[in-house]
């Protein structure tokens, strides 16, 4: 079961473009959605995270938007850089509704390009 | 740099043996996670250890085990190897068991 789906699977931008990358969850218990960008060789990073109670979370070129009654979030990058080119990854845990058991569940991931 | 520090960073062995992955979470962080990255399944979660308990279980293998030591730093038991072991191993650390998760670069464990 597939708790946190993500798409695209690969995403092409030029130089300057809105990359966006959605992810739907299942499981309404999640309360903390972050988003990891990864290169190779690397670790994932965290990159910006939100929880339910705001509707959008920005810090510098990224942006979260959550979208509680779809179940939905995504995360946008604007004025793409070839830097960005990166494998992105969203993911949700429980991170404050109690309980002991805080894993992530991660999306699949997506691939970005950015072309110069 | 996260500041979490994975050894090795590669690790070839052959099936049937056992290895230790090892990990230093940052300074000051109690609560230590296993992730195994794959093609096929992504990254999956393994173990939790908080200030040397453990605290939740993921889709961890019988053959695999962990621990938390005193000084916080983890390791990572894998015994009888097997090629579907072969991926990507990584830890993070958070300060508190909810807090925010910083990943280690990994170990990359290939099975002959």
């Amino acid at each position: 079961q597939q708790q946190v789906k993500q798409s695209p699977q690969s995403l092409i931008v030029q130089k300057g473009g809105i990359s966006i990358i959605n992810c739907a969850y299942e499981n309404t218990a999640f309360d903390y959605f972050p988003w990891y960008q990864q290169f190779p060789g690397k670790g994932p990073a965290l990159l910006i995270a939100i929880r339910p109670d705001v509707s959008e979370k920005k810090e510098g070129r990224f942006t979260i938007s959550f979208n509680k009654s779809a179940k939905q979030f995504s995360l946008h990058i604007m004025d793409s850089q070839p830097g960005d080119s990166a494998t992105y990854f969203c993911a949700a845990s429980r991170g404050s509704s109690g309980g002991s058991n805080y894993k992530l569940t991660f999306g699949k991931g997506t691939l970005l390009t950015v072309n110069p | 740099d996260s500041g979490v520090t994975q050894t090795p960073k590669h690790l070839i062995t052959a099936t049937g043996q056992r290895v230790t992955l090892r990990c230093s979470p940052r300074s000051g962080d109690l609560s230590v996670y296993w992730y195994q990255q794959s093609l096929d399944q992504g990254l999956q979660f393994l173990i939790q250890y908080y200030n040397g308990e453990e605290r939740a279980k993921g889709n961890i293998l019988e053959r695999f085990s962990a621990q938390q030591f005193p000084d916080l730093h983890s390791e990572l038991n894998l015994s009888s190897l097997e090629l579907g072991d072969s991926a990507l191993y990584f830890c993070a650390s958070s300060v508190v068991a909810s807090g925010p998760q910083h990943f280690g670069d990994g170990t990359r464990l290939s099975i002959l």
